[in-house]
């Protein structure tokens, strides 16, 4: 059983730093889904995708934030000069696609990134 | 603006005890309703999910959940309590439409005294 996988699971760097984090959605599922996570709180919505399009970024996605889902398969996410305020878990779900509404989402393990 | 609370910030049962956990949503249309568990440095897990019919709906572990329209609510309960479920729950409210992302309360901590 292959759930979604992420990678790396943690990531320590200094401020000002470039990271890249990868996840890999389970494979028939074409929604994907980014989340970030800070202590004490709930997951918060960051960008979702339907196959390659981006199709909604939230406001907490700074400019200093990038995803990319090339060929509608695993996806990226990349924070560029990273500032302490982001560390976080960052969480990748996806979903099958529903006709209408909401469906579930299988989320991976998560990565625990500091920045320090 | 749709919301999930969950008011209880940190919950103690004795193991073998009931459990009820509470959330209440806020959303102008039918919700699609999600419980999740989350242990300690992990990814959330599924719990169970209501998106329309029986209000009373089973999930994984033991777990159900009820969904009540009139008082915004969607209540996760287990009749006994084991030492493993000590997790963070969350609920979330599915947005829906084409986008489908969820918001999430900010959980409840649950420890099991043995």
């Amino acid at each position: 059983d292959t759930g979604v996988s992420q990678d790396p699971r943690h990531k320590i760097t200094k401020r000002g730093q470039n990271v890249t984090f990868r996840c890999d959605p389970i494979s028939e599922h074409n929604r994907l889904y980014w989340y970030r996570q800070t202590l004490g709180q709930g997951p918060e919505f960051l960008t979702y995708f339907q196959n390659e399009a981006q199709l909604e970024k939230s406001r907490l996605l700074s400019d200093r934030f990038s995803a990319e889902r090339p060929k509608g398969s695993f996806s990226t996410l990349e924070i560029q000069r990273t500032e302490q305020g982001d560390s976080a878990m960052y969480l990748c779900a996806s979903s099958p696609a529903r006709v209408r509404g909401t469906s579930e989402q299988y989320f991976g393990p998560g990565t625990r990134l500091t920045v320090t | 603006a749709q919301s999930v609370t969950q008011p209880d910030i940190h919950i103690t049962v004795s193991e073998g005890a009931s459990l009820e956990l509470r959330c209440n949503y806020s959303y102008g249309a039918t919700p699609y309703l999600f419980w999740y568990v989350q242990s300690p440095g992990q990814g959330l897990q599924l719990l169970l999910k209501y998106f329309s019919g029986d209000t009373l709906v089973q999930g994984i572990k033991g777990f159900e959940a009820e969904f009540k329209r009139s008082q915004s609510s969607f209540n996760l309960r287990k009749p006994s309590v084991h030492w493993s479920d000590a997790a963070e729950y969350f609920c979330a409210v599915g947005v829906g439409g084409s986008q489908g992302n969820l918001i999430f309360g900010k959980g409840t901590k649950l420890s099991v005294k043995p």
